[in-house]
């Protein structure tokens, strides 16, 4: 089936621009995560949805970034004038939720967006 | 709080050797770890996660894992390495108190397979 896919695969932007990312998480899966990965490192948590709900957006590194679920399946991570420091490739992940919880469960990450700011 | 540490960042082994990839972790509570993989330009796929129960655990294209609680360790290990096992790999735990669902990764340790 379907896997995550997230679009576009590259942005350039121009500093100060404002960038949009999607993500299409696997059809069903309740839990939607998006991360920062910078080049030589782990990916860094900065939201998390539950269905339509974010529930945690503590990674967001500034007041610039701002992710939306509406209708509980795509989720768009917005970046309002962006800064070079903003350079790096955002990754979403989903995952089904069992009744364990989120904490168990496995995700299904996208192939990411690089994104460059110039 | 939780950490996990990836103390390797690149890795060589040849070709049908078998190979070792550590990661150790700290949490609070029992944790709950998970092994993935990223190949260049792609997301990272699930091979394979400890939840609780046998501390061996398999998971996909031959890998393994052994959690080892004294020792704080998840070592990934596949017994005939492949050049097709080169990419970078990465380690996560997430602590079972408080029921933190966020994630921790490791930087990622480069394995290089030579033919």
């Amino acid at each position: 089936g379907a896997g995550v896919s997230q679009s576009p695969r590259y942005k350039v932007a121009k500093r100060g621009q404002d960038v949009a990312l999607r993500c299409d998480p696997i059809s069903g899966h309740v839990s939607l995560f998006w991360y920062q990965q910078a080049l030589g490192q782990g990916p860094e948590f900065l939201t998390y949805f539950q269905n339509e709900a974010q529930l945690d957006k503590s990674g967001l590194p500034s007041d610039r970034f701002f992710a939306e679920r509406p209708e509980g399946s795509v989720s768009t991570l917005k970046i309002q004038r962006t800064q070079q420091e903003d350079s790096a490739v955002y990754l979403c992940a989903s995952s089904f939720s069992s009744v364990q919880g989120p904490s168990t469960d496995t995700q299904y990450f996208g192939p990411g967006t690089r994104l460059t700011v110039l | 709080a939780q950490s996990v540490a990836q103390p390797e960042d690149q890795v060589n082994v040849a070709e049908g050797n078998p190979l070792t990839v550590k990661c150790t972790y700290s949490v609070s509570g029992n944790p709950y770890l998970f092994w993935y993989v990223q190949y260049p330009n792609r997301g990272l796929q699930f091979l394979l996660k400890y939840i609780t129960g046998d501390n061996l655990v398999k998971g996909s294209y031959g890998f393994e894992a052994e959690f080892n609680k004294s020792q704080t360790s998840f070592h990934l290990k596949k017994p005939s390495a492949l050049v097709s096992d080169s990419a970078l790999y990465f380690c996560a735990v997430r602590d079972s108190s408080g029921g933190s669902y966020i994630p921790t990764f490791g930087r990622g340790t480069s394995l290089i397979v030579h033919p």
